[in-house]
């Protein structure tokens, strides 16, 4: 069964803490990695990693993926208020028969306290 | 410019009740997909659609039914409303070779 799985699932720090949340994943077909942020509503894509190695960064937010041990990060510096979210990673697998589809963690509850 | 767009934002629905979840596009994505996100639960895959008059199962199809007539619109049809069926729903859309899905902004629906 593929899974995709988030850790820690809730987080408290102190604004100007650094965080680093983590997403392992075991999935057929693996295509990409995918991190999204969800605040109130619709979830808003951070990243997507496809190669090893190689570190997307996006202001104070950054990720790296691991396809030997089938593992991402997502580290964010400096954090404040605004950061507080559910933080989604999702493995997007290739599917012979039709759509490629996305397998979701749970998420990580990050709040960030002034 | 809309992107995707769901309606309603909200409903109640008595036990046993029907209802219709709308779904609308205006990019032209091949795409289309249904979650729905329990509390403390990442987003669960309920059916998706390649293209218009194509449509398949996801993990939790039970309860549920689709159809995708055109490009634009992709409805999530709950038949007999359940209290299993209380959730956030949400409408994603990709291009078929790319990989970023684009979310509406989800209904709330509560089955009481």
């Amino acid at each position: 069964e593929d899974k995709v799985v988030q850790s820690p699932l809730s987080l408290v720090v102190h604004e100007g803490d650094t965080v680093t949340l983590n997403c392992s994943y075991e999935v057929t077909n693996f295509r990409s990695l995918l991190w999204y942020k969800q605040e109130k509503k619709a979830p808003t894509f951070l990243f997507m990693l496809t190669s090893s190695g190689i570190e997307k960064k996006s202001g104070r937010l950054s990720s790296i993926l691991d396809k030997k041990e089938l593992f991402s990060i997502l580290n964010i510096t400096a954090t404040q208020t605004g950061d507080s979210a559910v933080y989604l990673c999702a493995a997007l697998q290739y599917s012979g028969g039709g759509a490629d589809g996305l397998t979701f963690g749970k998420g990580t509850h990050l709040i960030i306290q002034p | 410019n809309a992107g995707v767009t769901q309606t309603p934002k909200f409903r109640i629905l008595k036990i046993g009740q029907s209802m219709t979840l709308q779904c609308t596009q205006d990019m032209n994505h091949n795409y289309m997909y249904w979650y729905r996100q329990d509390p403390g639960m990442g987003l669960k895959l309920i059916y998706y659609s390649v293209g218009a008059g194509i449509t398949d199962k996801g993990e939790v199809p039970n309860g549920y039914n689709v159809s995708r007539s055109t490009t634009e619109d992709f409805p999530l049809r709950l038949e007999l409303a359940a209290p299993s069926q209380t959730s956030v729903y949400f409408c994603a859309t990709r291009t078929a070779g790319g990989e970023k899905l684009f979310f509406g902004s989800g209904t709330q629906l509560s089955v009481l």
